[in-house]
């Protein structure tokens, strides 16, 4: 059973560029979240999605970052035009349904602006 | 507002003895809590869970205590072993809602051989 797949795994990218960051969850999961954690941090929640449908995008950032689930296909976080601070540790988890506990988390992508 | 906190960032311990780590949190609506563990360039992986409703979980060497009334939550883990070096965070659900995870700042966790 393959788990939660992230890529990729690192990200380069210049200030004022896109990071695309894809996330595919694990088989029979319709659920997905995707966490940020700064250096130094905890995991923060940024948005929790199910197919086609943003349920809760409360941790998202007003400006840049968008986040979409398909019918078909992997979970993508969009950041455009990156700026220093975004650089952190992207970590998507997926999950069933919504349940108590239940999330697996993907190993990450870790981006840096350069 | 740091609704979940890990007030201790490292613990070290000798091979063989108890580990014991602590969270706190702040928001009551909280009914179920997790402990992740995590060691670098991987992500978290799930260790031990408890509901509101209990005060207390077991597992193994994994222990999870809940004291609803003082907000605190604890994971023991006896005997500590070399591999259970890693960083843990603690993380707090409210399943009423959309079952995010709220997590703590994490505790790095050193045992000594």
């Amino acid at each position: 059973n393959a788990g939660v797949m992230q890529n990729p795994r690192h990200l380069v990218r210049r200030r004022g560029q896109e990071a695309r960051l894809r996330c595919s969850p694990m088989k029979g999961h319709s659920h997905v979240y995707w966490y940020r954690q700064l250096p130094e941090e905890g995991l923060k929640f940024m948005v929790y999605l199910q197919k086609e449908n943003i349920i809760d995008e409360s941790g998202m950032p007003k400006e840049r970052f968008s986040a979409e689930f398909p019918k078909e296909g992997p979970s993508i976080l969009r950041i455009q035009q990156v700026v220093r601070g975004d650089s952190a540790a992207y970590f998507c988890a997926s999950s069933p349904r919504g349940l108590a506990g239940g999330q697996y988390f993907g190993p990450g992508t870790r981006l840096t602006v350069t | 507002d740091q609704q979940v906190k890990q007030n201790s960032p490292s613990l070290s311990v000798q091979e063989g003895r108890i580990s014991i780590l602590n969270c706190d949190y702040t928001n009551s609506m909280f009914d179920y809590f997790l402990w992740y563990k995590k060691y670098p360039a991987e992500g978290p992986t799930f260790l031990i869970s408890i509901s509101s409703i209990k005060d207390k979980n077991e597992d193994g060497r994994f222990t999870v205590f809940l004291n609803k009334s003082a907000k605190h939550l604890s994971l023991h883990i006896v005997p500590s072993q070399p591999g259970d070096s890693a960083v843990y965070f603690c993380a707090a659900q409210t399943t009423s809602g959309t079952y995010k995870y709220i997590f703590g700042t994490g505790t790095r966790l050193k045992v000594l051989a």
